[in-house]
Protein backbone atom coordinates (compact mmCIF):
# COMPACT_ATOMS: atom_id res chain seq x y z
CA UNK A 1 0.00 0.00 0.00
CA UNK A 2 0.79 3.68 -0.19
CA UNK A 3 1.34 4.08 3.87
CA UNK A 4 1.01 2.67 6.68
CA UNK A 5 -2.69 1.11 7.71
CA UNK A 6 -3.70 0.74 10.82
CA UNK A 7 -7.30 -0.68 12.20
CA UNK A 8 -9.23 -0.25 13.45
CA UNK A 9 -8.88 3.59 13.64
CA UNK A 10 -11.19 3.86 16.85
CA UNK A 11 -11.67 1.02 19.02
CA UNK A 12 -14.35 1.53 22.15
CA UNK A 13 -14.71 -1.62 25.15
CA UNK A 14 -15.59 -2.45 28.00
CA UNK A 15 -12.61 -2.68 30.70
CA UNK A 16 -11.68 -6.17 31.27
CA UNK A 17 -12.07 -7.21 27.92
CA UNK A 18 -9.42 -8.25 24.97
CA UNK A 19 -8.81 -6.33 21.61
CA UNK A 20 -6.83 -6.55 18.95
CA UNK A 21 -4.91 -3.83 17.04
CA UNK A 22 -4.04 -4.44 13.57
CA UNK A 23 -0.90 -2.73 11.20
CA UNK A 24 -0.35 -3.12 7.56
CA UNK A 25 3.16 -1.72 6.78
CA UNK A 26 4.51 -0.38 3.91
CA UNK A 27 5.43 -2.93 1.75
CA UNK A 28 9.33 -3.81 1.47
CA UNK A 29 9.26 -2.46 4.95
CA UNK A 30 11.46 -5.10 7.40
CA UNK A 31 11.16 -3.14 10.80
CA UNK A 32 7.87 -2.53 12.72
CA UNK A 33 7.92 -0.51 15.56
CA UNK A 34 4.56 -0.11 17.94
CA UNK A 35 4.33 3.17 20.36
CA UNK A 36 1.77 3.95 22.56
CA UNK A 37 0.67 8.35 22.97
CA UNK A 38 -1.09 9.07 25.89
CA UNK A 39 -2.55 12.90 26.16
CA UNK A 40 0.28 15.50 26.69
CA UNK A 41 3.13 12.33 26.60
CA UNK A 42 5.18 12.01 23.88
CA UNK A 43 5.38 8.65 21.98
CA UNK A 44 5.59 5.92 24.31
CA UNK A 45 8.05 2.73 22.87
CA UNK A 46 6.26 -0.48 23.32
CA UNK A 47 7.91 -3.11 20.80
CA UNK A 48 10.25 -3.74 18.05
CA UNK A 49 10.25 -6.26 15.06
CA UNK A 50 12.49 -6.98 12.90
CA UNK A 51 11.30 -9.48 10.27
CA UNK A 52 9.13 -11.57 11.97
CA UNK A 53 10.84 -11.68 15.82
CA UNK A 54 11.28 -9.04 18.00
CA UNK A 55 14.25 -8.56 19.25
CA UNK A 56 13.29 -5.66 21.79
CA UNK A 57 10.19 -5.75 23.95
CA UNK A 58 11.09 -3.78 26.56
CA UNK A 59 9.01 -1.31 26.36
CA UNK A 60 5.54 -3.55 26.67
CA UNK A 61 4.12 -1.95 29.68
CA UNK A 62 2.89 -5.83 31.55
CA UNK A 63 2.15 -9.22 30.85
CA UNK A 64 -1.31 -8.00 29.15
CA UNK A 65 0.51 -6.93 26.05
CA UNK A 66 1.71 -8.71 23.21
CA UNK A 67 2.11 -8.41 20.03
CA UNK A 68 2.76 -10.59 16.79
CA UNK A 69 4.28 -10.38 13.11
CA UNK A 70 3.46 -13.00 10.56
CA UNK A 71 5.01 -12.88 7.26
CA UNK A 72 7.45 -10.37 7.85
CA UNK A 73 4.50 -7.88 6.86
CA UNK A 74 1.32 -7.22 9.10
CA UNK A 75 1.59 -7.12 12.86
CA UNK A 76 -1.50 -7.27 15.88
CA UNK A 77 -1.12 -5.97 19.31
CA UNK A 78 -3.13 -7.89 21.76
CA UNK A 79 -4.20 -6.14 24.69
CA UNK A 80 -5.49 -8.80 27.25
CA UNK A 81 -7.70 -7.80 30.57
CA UNK A 82 -7.90 -4.16 29.19
CA UNK A 83 -8.06 -1.24 32.05
CA UNK A 84 -8.85 2.34 31.53
CA UNK A 85 -4.91 3.42 31.72
CA UNK A 86 -4.93 1.85 28.49
CA UNK A 87 -6.67 4.54 26.70
CA UNK A 88 -4.69 5.81 24.55
CA UNK A 89 -3.58 6.36 20.63
CA UNK A 90 -1.91 3.09 19.38
CA UNK A 91 0.86 4.01 16.74
CA UNK A 92 2.73 1.81 14.54
CA UNK A 93 5.59 2.93 12.00
CA UNK A 94 7.39 0.98 9.66
CA UNK A 95 11.20 1.66 8.09
CA UNK A 96 13.21 0.71 5.46
CA UNK A 97 16.02 -0.11 7.09
CA UNK A 98 16.58 -1.55 10.82
CA UNK A 99 16.84 -0.13 13.89
CA UNK A 100 20.43 -0.79 14.36
CA UNK A 101 21.46 1.07 10.81
CA UNK A 102 21.24 4.61 11.75
CA UNK A 103 19.17 7.02 9.39
CA UNK A 104 16.07 4.52 9.64
CA UNK A 105 13.59 7.35 9.00
CA UNK A 106 9.84 5.57 10.53
CA UNK A 107 6.53 6.31 8.59
CA UNK A 108 3.94 6.40 11.02
CA UNK A 109 0.28 5.00 10.28
CA UNK A 110 -2.77 7.23 11.89
CA UNK A 111 -2.90 5.19 15.03
CA UNK A 112 -6.01 3.20 16.50
CA UNK A 113 -7.78 5.39 19.30
CA UNK A 114 -8.49 3.44 22.39
CA UNK A 115 -11.36 4.18 24.62
CA UNK A 116 -11.71 1.84 27.97
CA UNK A 117 -14.61 2.30 29.87
CA UNK B 1 17.98 6.33 31.05
CA UNK B 2 17.03 8.63 28.11
CA UNK B 3 15.85 11.93 28.87
CA UNK B 4 14.81 14.38 26.17
CA UNK B 5 13.54 17.70 26.31
CA UNK B 6 11.47 20.44 24.42
CA UNK B 7 9.58 23.15 25.29
CA UNK B 8 5.42 22.23 25.57
CA UNK B 9 3.68 24.96 23.83
CA UNK B 10 4.73 27.90 20.94
CA UNK B 11 2.80 30.81 19.57
CA UNK B 12 4.41 32.93 16.80
CA UNK B 13 3.40 34.82 13.49
CA UNK B 14 2.41 34.00 10.34
CA UNK B 15 5.35 35.00 8.00
CA UNK B 16 8.13 34.78 11.46
CA UNK B 17 10.52 32.74 11.93
CA UNK B 18 10.78 30.38 15.29
CA UNK B 19 12.84 28.22 16.92
CA UNK B 20 12.14 24.95 18.48
CA UNK B 21 14.83 23.70 20.90
CA UNK B 22 15.32 20.05 22.23
CA UNK B 23 17.90 18.78 24.58
CA UNK B 24 18.42 15.02 24.91
CA UNK B 25 20.71 13.02 27.53
CA UNK B 26 20.86 9.55 26.21
CA UNK B 27 23.03 6.58 26.94
CA UNK B 28 24.46 6.73 23.06
CA UNK B 29 23.43 8.22 20.28
CA UNK B 30 23.14 7.23 16.74
CA UNK B 31 21.47 10.19 15.33
CA UNK B 32 18.15 12.64 16.23
CA UNK B 33 15.07 12.95 14.36
CA UNK B 34 12.27 15.64 13.87
CA UNK B 35 8.58 14.57 13.16
CA UNK B 36 5.66 16.80 12.54
CA UNK B 37 2.16 15.86 14.05
CA UNK B 38 -0.86 17.17 12.76
CA UNK B 39 -3.76 16.91 15.48
CA UNK B 40 -5.45 13.52 14.85
CA UNK B 41 -2.85 12.12 12.15
CA UNK B 42 0.22 10.57 11.79
CA UNK B 43 3.73 11.80 12.61
CA UNK B 44 5.58 12.61 9.59
CA UNK B 45 9.29 12.38 9.00
CA UNK B 46 11.09 16.30 8.66
CA UNK B 47 14.67 15.81 9.34
CA UNK B 48 17.60 13.96 10.65
CA UNK B 49 20.69 14.84 12.08
CA UNK B 50 23.68 13.12 13.21
CA UNK B 51 26.83 14.80 12.60
CA UNK B 52 26.85 18.04 14.12
CA UNK B 53 25.98 21.42 12.09
CA UNK B 54 22.93 22.67 10.23
CA UNK B 55 21.34 20.63 7.81
CA UNK B 56 18.47 22.26 5.40
CA UNK B 57 15.55 21.56 3.20
CA UNK B 58 13.47 24.19 2.10
CA UNK B 59 11.74 26.50 4.85
CA UNK B 60 13.10 24.38 7.35
CA UNK B 61 16.12 23.45 9.12
CA UNK B 62 17.69 21.40 11.54
CA UNK B 63 20.98 21.77 13.72
CA UNK B 64 22.80 19.58 15.95
CA UNK B 65 25.40 19.73 18.57
CA UNK B 66 26.17 15.94 19.86
CA UNK B 67 28.65 18.02 22.55
CA UNK B 68 25.89 20.05 24.04
CA UNK B 69 22.98 17.26 23.70
CA UNK B 70 21.23 19.98 21.86
CA UNK B 71 19.27 20.27 18.87
CA UNK B 72 17.07 22.77 17.37
CA UNK B 73 14.73 23.07 14.14
CA UNK B 74 14.31 26.36 12.51
CA UNK B 75 11.24 27.16 10.78
CA UNK B 76 10.97 30.36 8.38
CA UNK B 77 8.54 32.10 6.64
CA UNK B 78 5.38 30.30 9.02
CA UNK B 79 2.81 29.72 7.24
CA UNK B 80 -0.87 28.52 9.17
CA UNK B 81 -0.29 25.28 8.50
CA UNK B 82 3.02 25.01 10.07
CA UNK B 83 0.53 24.62 12.97
CA UNK B 84 1.28 21.09 14.95
CA UNK B 85 3.43 19.58 17.19
CA UNK B 86 6.99 18.87 16.47
CA UNK B 87 8.57 15.88 17.82
CA UNK B 88 12.22 15.53 18.70
CA UNK B 89 13.45 11.56 18.42
CA UNK B 90 16.80 10.66 19.69
CA UNK B 91 17.71 7.00 18.45
CA UNK B 92 19.60 4.92 20.82
CA UNK B 93 20.97 1.44 21.94
CA UNK B 94 18.19 -0.36 23.24
CA UNK B 95 18.01 -3.98 23.54
CA UNK B 96 20.29 -4.15 21.01
CA UNK B 97 19.11 -2.29 18.58
CA UNK B 98 18.80 1.53 18.24
CA UNK B 99 15.11 2.63 18.69
CA UNK B 100 14.34 6.45 18.85
CA UNK B 101 12.72 7.44 21.93
CA UNK B 102 10.15 10.25 21.81
CA UNK B 103 9.88 13.55 23.53
CA UNK B 104 6.83 14.92 24.75
CA UNK B 105 6.56 17.19 21.44
CA UNK B 106 6.08 20.94 21.47
CA UNK B 107 3.10 22.10 20.07
CA UNK B 108 3.23 25.28 17.70
CA UNK B 109 0.25 27.70 17.50
CA UNK B 110 0.55 29.91 14.24
CA UNK B 111 -1.51 32.50 14.02
CA UNK B 112 -2.58 35.77 11.60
Amino acid sequence: GAGVSQSPSNKVTEKGKDVELRCDPISGHTALYWYRQSLGQGLEFLIYFQGNSAPDKSGLPSDRFSAERTGGSVSTLTIQRTQQEDSAVYLCASSLAGAGQGKNIQYFGAGTRLSVL
Amino acid sequence: GQNIDQPTEMTATEGAIVQINCTYQTSGFNGLFWYQQHAGEAPTFLSYNVLDGLEEKGRFSSFLSRSKGYSYLLLKELQMKDSASYLCAVSSPSGGSYIPTFGRGTSLIVHP
